[in-house]
């Protein structure tokens, strides 16, 4: 039973470039969150999708836009890159009437 | 204010030490807490979630003081393989709110 993937999992990209991040939750989930997670600090939520609508969006800007498809899947999207959105990127996956998240492995993005 | 502020690490302890760490929060309207922990540059993975006034694994107890609005950590007789960062937070409606996470180092 394959838990949550992402792709890819390292990324160097140059500032201004766009960049798209994949996820696959985990077997029977329906919910997919984005999380930035800077080096020495804690996940910072982005935002979540359930039924292929964004359901809460975290404090980032409009330049982080995402999508998930019908099987659950889900995309995150930066544009304008900025040395500052060089981070760990992580996706969770959950059931939307429970709580507990299981996380990817991450992708570890570079703007160089 | 950060919602969510842990202890600053890193936290260097034998093994076989008990050490303990505190989360404090801000949104008094949480319901659900949790400590995850985080090896070098992998995934957090869930160690505990916290409903009610506490929780126990093992040699892991995770007490929550809704009053004073922290939670806290607990590991009984370290071992080297606790060695990571820890993080704690709560579940705000659907989003984690996560602290900084605390390293911790246990040593031979």
């Amino acid at each position: 039973d394959a838990g949550v993937t992402q792709s890819p999992t390292h990324l160097i990209k140059t500032r201004g470039q766009q960049v798209t991040l994949r996820c696959s939750p985990k077997s029977g989930h329906d919910t997919v969150s984005w999380y930035q997670q800077a080096l020495g600090q804690g996940p910072q939520f982005i935002f979540q999708y359930y039924e292929e609508e964004e359901r809460q969006r975290g404090n980032f800007p409009d330049r982080f836009s995402g999508h998930q498809f019908p099987n659950y899947s889900s995309e995150l999207n930066v544009n304008a890159l900025l040395l500052g959105d060089s981070a760990l990127y992580l996706c969770a996956s959950s059931l939307f009437s429970r709580e507990v998240e299981d996380f990817g492995a991450g992708t570890r993005l570079s703007v160089l | 204010r950060k919602e969510v502020e842990q202890d600053p690490g890193p936290f260097n302890v034998p093994e076989g030490a008990t050490v303990a760490f505190n989360c404090t929060y801000s949104n008094s309207a949480s319901q659900s807490f949790f400590w995850y922990r985080q090896d070098c540059r992998k995934e957090p993975k869930l160690l505990m979630s916290v409903y009610s006034s506490g929780n126990e694994d093992g040699r892991f107890t995770a007490q929550l003081n809704r009053a004073s609005q922290y939670i806290s950590l607990l590991i009984r007789d370290s071992k080297l393989s606790d060695s990571a960062t820890y993080l704690c937070g709560n579940n705000q409606g659907g989003k984690l709110i996560f602290g900084q996470g605390t390293e911790l180092s246990v040593k031979p």
